[in-house]
């Protein structure tokens, strides 16, 4: 079974400038994570999506930040203009459901770095 | 206060000895409890969940929970080299049960010395 897959590993940008990362989730899995994770930190969720539905954005700093997630499918996530502080790596996940107890497996992370 | 909070570490255990992970939560109607392994430059893997107090054992892994405590813990027996990694502990909250949003801590530097 494949994982999920994520592009591309690692971008370099100038600050204001934009950027889109893009996920594909484990074939069959409705359910998609897209996390934060700053060097020295845990994880932090920006959005999930069930199907091409937003479950959770309550993270997602919407005044540069957006997903999408069309035909339930693949997801891109956008950055525009980035800032310093976005550099991290962007984590995608995917679980069969949603649910306490639905296992979510990660993508290998793209590492953005703002310069 | 963070709704879940671990020691950084490094924790630093020789090969062979028990490590012991700590993680507590301030949500007290948390659900479920999750540890996460994550080698450097990798992204996080699953190694157990628990969701009822008392242990749950996998292998060398144990996983327990005191719900009253809000505490929960990693207990790796016979640590290896490889176990070397940071721990992440993650936690869904009573108002992401039901579509299971995981707050994780800031993780705990493992290095196991031969």
């Amino acid at each position: 079974e494949a994982g999920v897959a994520q592009s591309p590993r690692y971008k370099i940008i100038e600050k204001r400038q934009s950027v889109a990362f893009w996920c594909n989730p484990i074939s069959g899995h409705a359910t998609l994570y897209w996390y934060q994770q700053i060097l020295g930190q845990g994880p932090k969720l920006l959005i999930q999506f069930q199907n091409n539905g937003v479950v959770d954005d309550s993270q997602l700093p919407k005044d540069r930040f957006s997903a999408e997630r069309l035909k339930g499918v693949d997801s891109t996530l956008k950055i525009q203009p980035a800032k310093l502080e976005d550099s991290a790596v962007y984590l995608c996940a995917s679980s069969l459901a949603q649910g306490a107890l639905n296992e979510q497996f990660f993508g290998p992370g793209t590492r953005l770095t703002v310069l | 206060q963070k709704e879940v909070e671990q020691n950084s570490g490094p924790l630093s255990v020789p090969e062979g000895a028990i490590a012991s992970l700590n993680c507590t939560y301030s949500d007290r109607g948390s659900q479920s409890f999750f540890w996460y392994r994550q080698y450097s430059g990798k992204s996080p893997e699953l190694i157990m969940f628990i969701y009822s107090n008392g242990d749950k054992e996998d292998g060398r892994f144990t996983a327990q929970l005191n719900k009253a405590s809000q505490y929960v813990s990693l207990l790796i027996r016979d640590s290896q080299p490889s176990d070397s990694a940071t721990y992440l502990c993650a936690v869904i909250s009573a108002g992401g049960t039901s579509y299971g949003k995981l707050t994780f801590g800031q993780g705990t530097i493992l290095t196991v010395h031969p």
